[in-house]
């Protein structure tokens, strides 16, 4: 069965530390790829994805990932992370008409 | 166990049709949702219910309609539908009330309408 693997359950940063969040997935054949960031209290926002092209893709509020074919992975990156930061990030990823979801890492930034 | 799982995985159906999506969830959460995937393969929130009362109605079409039988539950029924229902429907559920805890989501339902 196809899945999508975020290894990092909870991770704790001071404020202008770098972020990275790892997604794998377990589909051998063309994926489109997504991060949502669902900020307390709120839903889902999408913060950026790769349907083709450039594997370095820009999202909203100075997040980008990276899609990495040989390794099946789509890691998510912030340079420097802010106390709004703070929530959970989801990848999800898009084989035909299925889309899969990770269980989601949980970001504390920390003032 | 699953922990939030929806029935049917398939829908295929005929245009006009009446169909219904099945949605359970054993994490004792308090709030359930339905979420749609557009045609550009975004998410987006349809329908908000917490303890069997609707919160969120995100300009659906009435022929839409959320029914909870209880907490555990949430059914999305779809009358007259259309070719443009075609999407996958994705069920979640979280803990919390006016606040949207982290959301715990089935697998999705793909509906084809024909």
């Amino acid at each position: 069965a196809q899945s999508v693997s975020q290894h990092n359950h909870h991770v704790i940063l001071s404020e202008a530390a770098s972020l990275e969040l790892g997604c794998n997935y377990s589909y051998g054949g063309t994926v489109n790829l997504f991060w949502y960031v669902q900020y307390p209290g709120q839903h889902l926002q999408l913060l950026l994805k790769y349907f083709s092209g450039d594997p370095l893709v820009k999202g909203i509020k100075g997040f980008e990932a990276e899609f990495i074919k040989s390794k099946f992975s789509f890691n998510l990156r912030k340079p420097s992370v802010q106390w709004s930061d703070t929530a959970e990030y989801f990848c999800a990823v898009n084989t035909g008409n299925q889309f899969y979801f990770g269980t989601g890492t949980s970001l504390t930034v920390i003032p | 166990d699953t922990a939030v799982s929806q029935t049917p995985k398939y829908l295929v159906t005929q245009m006009g049709n009446d169909k219904s999506i099945k949605c359970e969830q054993n994490l004792g959460h308090d709030t359930m949702y339905w979420y749609k995937q557009d045609s550009k393969k975004f998410l987006k929130i349809m329908f908000s219910y917490n303890n069997k009362e609707l919160i969120i109605n995100e300009t659906v079409p009435n022929r839409f309609s959320p029914k909870s039988p209880d907490k555990a539950h949430l059914n999305l029924h779809i009358n007259s539908l259309e070719l443009g229902d075609s999407a996958v429907y994705f069920c979640a559920s979280s803990q919390g009330g006016s606040r949207v805890g982290k959301l715990f989501f089935g697998s999705g339902t793909q509906l084809s309408v024909l």
